[in-house]
């Protein structure tokens, strides 16, 4: 079946840096993929929709200069979180789906600490 | 928007027991898809089963059913002789027709107690 495959599984780095998390749809091609954020007990909610070769869309209070999304290939999607603080510290979880409308794939997820 | 709301935060069941949990949702389309996804400590979310708003009939996955009432907008889980596994986070979720993104509900946890 297909597999979404999401690295890292887990990072802490200090306030300030940047750090970039990688979603790759492994058997299948990808226009669109979706990047989510769950803080602890919450549920899961919608960042934005990565489009490949073209600029992301973002939900609304989603800071687009603070997580910049990249969507260069096919198959693969970035997000990256901009100088970092310890209230982006989160559960990140992208999603995919072979094909319009069939049942979206996620990734295993990424959870961020920002010291 | 469309929105979805779990009212029940925590639901626990005896092993072997019958739980239902609830979801309603609202939204102006006629064509849509509702989910349910398990989220167990792990965080992976599983899909549990799918429903598309224009077929009548309730989706059933083995021990898993669904009850969708489209004009009453709601999409129940029922999960028959509940396994120790079954426990987890499950949140209902919905998607436009072609939409792709989902809006997930609150959650509820479900316990299995042996």
């Amino acid at each position: 079946g297909a597999v979404v495959s999401q690295h890292p599984s887990w990072v802490i780095c200090k306030s300030g840096t940047s750090v970039k998390i990688e979603c790759r749809s492994l058997d299948f091609q990808a226009t669109t993929m979706f990047w989510y954020r769950q803080f602890p007990k919450q549920s899961l909610m919608l960042m934005a929709t990565s489009n490949e070769g073209s600029k992301a869309t973002y939900e609304q209070g989603v800071e687009k200069d603070k997580f910049l999304i990249n969507h260069a290939s096919l198959t693969l999607s970035t997000l990256t979180v901009t100088s970092a603080h310890p209230e982006d510290s989160s559960f990140y979880i992208c999603s995919a789906n072979s094909r319009r409308n069939s049942p979206l794939h996620f990734g295993n997820g990424t959870r961020l600490t920002v010291t | 928007a469309q929105t979805v709301t779990q009212s029940q935060p925590e639901m626990s069941v005896q092993e072997a027991e019958t739980v239902t949990l609830s979801c309603t949702y609202d939204t102006s389309e006629s064509d849509y898809y509702l989910f349910w996804y398990k989220q167990p400590p792990s965080r992976q979310m599983i899909l549990v089963i799918r429903q598309e708003a224009y077929k009548q009939q309730n989706a059933t996955e083995n021990r898993f059913s669904v009850n969708f009432q489209k004009a009453a907008k709601s999409f129940s889980l029922k999960i028959s002789d509940s396994q120790l596994g079954d426990a987890a986070m499950y949140f209902c979720a919905y998607t436009g027709q072609g939409a792709q993104k989902l809006v997930f509900g609150q959650g509820t946890r479900l316990t299995i107690n042996p």
